[in-house]
């Protein structure tokens, strides 16, 4: 079976610009996450659905961050207008939302805004 | 809020030796889940093991297997036989039992194992 899917892998914009990241889903989960990895914070979560449902967005960090679930596999983390401090890896990860909910992780997306 | 607690930021071991990572938490909460991850030079974030807190016994997975004390909040992970593909960073990680079903995870700082041949 596929795993969880992104795209790109690698991401090298200009300040201001407006980034794209997506997400594939494991075939059948119902619950998405979006995390982000650096140096200085961990790994934090942005933002998480269920049921194509957006449950808890607390941690995306400000207005200039957005992301949707057009469908219950897909998923867009949206940056725009992008800035040096956004620059790290963005993980999705996909959950059945029952039992013990273990999370699998994409491969990352690693973005770097010059 | 919850917190996890990871001390040894790197440790080093001998190829075959037995090592434990540590990791506290902190929550309010009684329903939860606790997991450990490991990420290779590749970045991959792999479960390794995870645990029901409603669950007394010690979970194991081969030669990965978990000392859990809910009193203490304590979470760690034990390597047997250690093997040089288990260099990596690795990552404790909490989740509540959310209302709706899955909750988002919230991770340790990370241990950086190194395996010596």
């Amino acid at each position: 079976d596929a795993g969880v899917i992104q795209s790109p892998r690698h991401e090298v914009t200009e300040m201001g610009q407006e980034v794209t990241l997506r997400c594939k889903l494991i075939s059948g989960h119902n619950s998405l996450f979006w995390y982000r990895q650096t140096m200085m914070r961990g790994l934090e979560l942005l933002i998480y659905f269920n049921n194509n449902v957006p449950i808890d967005d607390s941690g995306m960090p400000e207005d200039r961050f957005s992301a949707k679930m057009p469908n219950a596999s897909f998923s867009t983390l949206k940056i725009q207008p992008s800035e040096p401090r956004d620059s790290a890896v963005y993980f999705c990860a996909s959950s059945l939302g029952t039992g013990i909910h273990t999370q699998y992780f994409g491969p990352g997306t690693r973005l770097t805004v010059l | 809020a919850q917190t996890v607690t990871q001390s040894q930021p790197e440790m080093s071991v001998q190829e075959a030796e037995t090592v434990t990572l540590s990791c506290t938490y902190d929550t309010s909460e009684s329903n939860y889940y606790l997991f450990w991850y490991k990420q290779p030079p590749s970045r991959q974030m792999i479960l390794v093991i995870r645990q029901e807190a409603y669950k007394q016994q010690n979970a194991t997975e081969n030669r990965f297997s978990v000392n859990f004390q809910k009193a203490a909040k304590s979470f760690s992970l034990k390597i047997s036989d250690s093997q040089l593909g288990d260099t990596a960073m690795y990552f404790c990680a909490f989740m509540k039992h959310g209302r709706g079903g899955a909750d988002g995870l919230t991770f340790g700082k990370g241990t950086h194992l190194i395996i010596q041949p």
